[in-house]
């Protein structure tokens, strides 16, 4: 069975630092990966996703995330945060099989202070 | 226009009773989702609908019953609430097939408090 795993559980940043949070995930077949952002009160968001090609992917709001096949992993990363960024953010993953759904990390909540 | 749509967004009930949530969206996506969020911002996949077939079912009590009556509307209807029932639900849709498949557009979600 798929799993996703999100090593920091809480994130505390100063504005203009750089952010990077760690994603892996568990599944031995081709996959999709994702960033969702859900900012608070909020319903969830993409930030970006990786489905095949290159595996830096840029997305919105200046995030970046790295798909490191032999690490099975997929780090979100930001070089500058800004206050605004505060929020949830989850890793998921899907596999290419029918019948499967997306599975989230535990999310890792940023708190970026001004 | 909200392009997937959830109601009620909040939802204050006694335990034991029956409340119903529903989501429609006007994507012209083929599949539906439901997901809970616990106090924790946990997110667990409940059920799946493609094309107002069940093609995921999660281990979910049975108190739980998704109803699709059309591809663009998947509402969920709880039995017997319970303390443990409180949580947000979203709900979710997506294409299965093209470039936009696998990515979900999740509704405002509905958060639901059993007392």
């Amino acid at each position: 069975a798929q799993s996703v795993s999100q090593h920091n559980h809480h994130v505390i940043l100063s504005e203009a630092a750089s952010l990077e949070l760690g994603c892996n995930y568990s599944y031995g077949g081709t996959v999709n990966l994702f960033w969702y952002v859900q900012y608070p009160g909020q319903h969830l968001q993409l930030l970006l996703k990786y489905f095949s090609g290159d595996p830096l992917v840029k997305g919105i709001k200046g995030f970046e995330a790295e798909f490191i096949k032999s690490k099975f992993s997929f780090n979100l990363r930001k070089p500058s945060v800004q206050w605004s960024d505060t929020a949830e953010y989850f890793c998921a993953v899907i596999s290419n099989q029918a019948g499967t759904a997306l599975i989230f990390g535990k999310g890792t909540t940023l708190s970026v202070s001004s | 226009d909200t392009a997937v749509s959830q109601t009620p967004k909040y939802l204050v009930t006694q335990m034991g009773n029956d409340k119903s949530i529903k989501c429609e969206q006007n994507l012209g996506h083929d599949t539906m989702y439901w997901y809970k969020q616990d106090s924790k911002k946990f997110l667990k996949i409940m059920f799946s609908y493609n094309n107002k077939e069940l093609i995921i079912n999660e281990t979910v009590p049975n108190r739980f019953s998704p109803k699709s009556p059309d591809k663009a509307h998947l509402n969920l209807h709880i039995n017997s609430l319970e303390l443990g029932d409180s949580a947000v639900y979203f709900c979710a849709s997506s294409h299965t097939g093209g470039s936009g498949a696998n990515v979900l557009t999740f509704g405002a979600g509905s958060r639901l408090t059993v007392l």
